[in-house]
């Protein structure tokens, strides 16, 4: 069963505007969630992450959003540039078991 | 480049075969961790060891098996191949054994079964 779910296969965004990357999962265990980037023929890249204690983590232009209530995970690209074209995964973990969704293809439009 | 290397890059065989897929993980991480990828699916957590003892199982077919050597090499071990083992296979690698240590992937071995 899909523990951590991506609804959208794909997002496209004007270049400078706001990237939203949403994430929904089902299992209340989790306790750390993490958004890997990937291009194409290379390795997932950790992106940011956060604890299931907070709400809100920041790094430079990415803001991860946690909404433990409505089970929810949110990734905001602020501004957008074509260099963060590739895929998005996020990912869940507790007690050394990790979930991966099945990405989201961004595409930065110049 | 993360560091971690994986060997080999593509792989072709048939089924019912067995093949060794190997990582080496980044210099001094302790942790390696083995995912599956097939297609239009996330990554699919298999196994961890850590400092050479199994740390962690997840959905590990028990037609794959997986060890880390005293060098912390790692080697996933896949038999009886069948056509839906193909899939792309990251290992990645962590300082320690803790899951919120970050994990450095590398860049995947694609297997094809025929």
């Amino acid at each position: 069963d899909q523990q951590v779910k991506q609804n959208s296969p794909s997002l496209s965004v004007q270049e400078g505007r706001i990237s939203i990357l949403n994430c929904d999962y089902t299992n209340s265990m989790f306790d750390y969630f993490l958004w890997y980037k990937k291009y194409p023929a290379e390795g997932p890249t950790f992106l940011i992450s956060i604890s299931s204690i907070k709400d809100k983590n920041e790094d430079g232009r990415f803001t991860v959003f946690l909404n433990k209530s409505a089970k929810h995970l949110s990734l905001h690209i602020v501004p957008s540039q074509p260099g963060d074209s590739a895929v998005y995964f996020c990912a869940a973990s507790y007690g050394n078991q990790f979930y991966f969704g099945t990405g989201t293809s961004l595409t930065v439009i110049p | 480049d993360s560091g971690v290397t994986q060997t080999p890059k593509h792989l072709i065989t048939a089924t019912g075969q067995r093949v060794t897929l190997r990582c080496s993980p980044r210099s001094g991480d302790l942790s390696v961790y083995w995912y599956q990828q097939s297609l239009d699916q996330g990554l699919q957590f298999l196994i961890q060891y850590y400092n050479g003892e199994e740390r962690a199982k997840g959905n590990i077919l028990e037609r794959f098996s997986a060890q880390q050597f005293p060098d912390l090499h790692s080697e996933l071990n896949l038999s009886s191949l069948e056509l839906g083992d193909s899939a792309l296979y990251f290992c990645a690698s962590s300082p320690l054994a803790s899951s919120t240590d970050t994990q450095y992937f590398g860049p995947g071995t694609r297997l094809t079964v025929l």
